[in-house]
Order: structure tokens, then C-alpha cells, then sequence
């Protein structure tokens, strides 16, 4: 049992270039979401999804795609990588049953130059 | 829109002290209030709280909701230098398309040998 992994850990893109962050969790979780964290500005929601083809959007959705084909995999793809983009992602997952905690992935730092 | 306020931004103490961490919030369809403790890396989660006055509490953390006054504390006592990082205090709402979770932008607990 992995919980919540993330992948990469760290990247590096140029102004335009577009990449995928990978998430995954293993513990058949029906609520995924994408969070960045900024600076001294707590945790902001990207996109959300409540199960497999059931996709929305958060605070912040401009720059960013998700999609949900399976109920293990949520990745997040930045169409077009822009300097204002450079933050720690976080994706969690939580279960509808039970106590709603929120597991998190490990985040991956990413860095638009 | 959806908002949740922590006071104070940062705090500096020394081991021993009483600390009190706060959360406001404004949201619509409230469902329940939860704090994460967050050092060098994801969140971990603390408490949820989901009913007013039941005082929730982990060896020297607890908290309460005050769902009349839309409010939470977060209480450390004989705080240690392990208690500091980041406290974030997360609220879930509910809309159409399912559970949302909106986050504060976190006080940074520092303890002091």
C-alpha cells in the first residue's frame, strides 16, 4: 500500500513548454484533487475529481488540465508552462466514506523559467 | 465565496509555552473542519471537527468548532521545538459536484529551545 505518489518529485521547464504531472493512489479512493501551494499562501485547489470521468474545477483552473480515466490515476497537464506556475504541487485523495481525511502525495516542485 | 482566515500569520514562542492558533471561515453547505500539520513536506492530517463544543484532543493538540460563531482554535500546550511548522486549517463545503475542501493560508508556529 503506496498511498499517494507523485511523480516527478522535481522539474525544470521553460516559459511554453508543456508536461504532465503524474498522481496515483492505491487505496481505491474516489475524491482526487490537485492542489498548488505558494509562498505564505496555504493550499490552493486546482481541479477535483469525485470519481472516474467526473472532473472539476477548483480556485485556480486557468493553465491546467486533469482528467480521470481511472479511479487510481489523476494527472495534471500544464498546456503551456508559464513563470506564475512555479510552485509545489500536491495531490491528495480522500474517501466519501469515513472520516473524509485527505492523504497527500509527497508534491513535486516545479520550476518555470 | 468560499473563505477561511487563520490568525496569527507567524508566532514565535519558547518550549513550554501555551500556544492557541485560530480559523475563521465563511463557506456555504458546511460539512466539517479540518487542521493539518504541515513541516518540510505534505500536510499530515490532525483533526477533523464536525459538531460545535466536542473538544477534539491528541495528547497535547486539541481543538473545537464553534459552528454559531464559524470558528475553530487549534491548542498546544507545553509546546516543543518538534511542534513547529505550519498549521493549515482546511474547511469542507459541499456543492453539486461533491465535497470541496477550501484552505487557509496557515500560521507558522516556530518553538524555540
Amino acid at each position: 500500500n503506496a498511498g499517494v505518489t507523485q511523480t516527478p518529485k522535481f522539474q525544470v521547464l521553460k516559459t511554453g513548454q508543456s508536461m504532465t504531472l503524474q498522481c496515483a493512489q492505491d487505496m481505491n479512493h474516489e475524491y482526487m484533487s490537485w492542489y498548488r501551494q505558494d509562498p505564505g499562501m496555504g493550499l490552493r485547489l486546482i481541479h477535483y475529481s469525485v470519481g472516474a470521468g467526473i472532473t472539476d474545477q477548483g480556485e485556480v483552473p486557468n493553465g491546467y488540465n486533469v482528467s480521470r480515466s481511472t479511479t487510481e490515476d489523476f494527472p495534471l497537464r500544464l498546456l503551456s508552462a508559464a513563470p506564475s506556475q512555479t510552485s509545489v504541487y500536491f495531490c491528495a485523495s480522500s474517501s466519501f466514506s469515513g472520516s473524509y481525511e485527505q492523504y497527500f502525495g509527497p508534491g513535486t516542485r516545479l520550476t518555470v523559467t | 465565496e468560499d473563505k477561511v482566515v487563520q490568525s496569527p500569520l507567524s508566532l514565535v514562542v519558547h518550549e513550554g509555552d501555551t500556544v492557541t492558533l485560530n480559523c475563521s471561515y465563511e463557506v456555504t453547505n458546511f460539512r466539517s473542519l479540518l487542521w493539518y500539520k504541515q513541516e518540510k513536506k505534505a500536510p499530515t492530517f490532525l483533526f477533523m471537527l464536525t459538531s460545535s463544543g466536542i473538544e477534539k484532543k491528541s495528547g497535547r493538540l486539541s481543538s473545537i468548532l464553534d459552528k454559531k460563531e464559524l470558528f475553530s482554535i487549534l491548542n498546544i500546550t507545553a509546546t516543543q521545538t518538534g511542534d513547529s511548522a505550519v498549521y493549515l486549517c482546511a474547511v469542507m463545503n459541499y456543492n453539486n459536484a461533491g465535497n470541496m475542501l477550501t484552505f487557509g493560508g496557515g500560521t507558522r508556529l516556530m518553538v524555540k529551545p
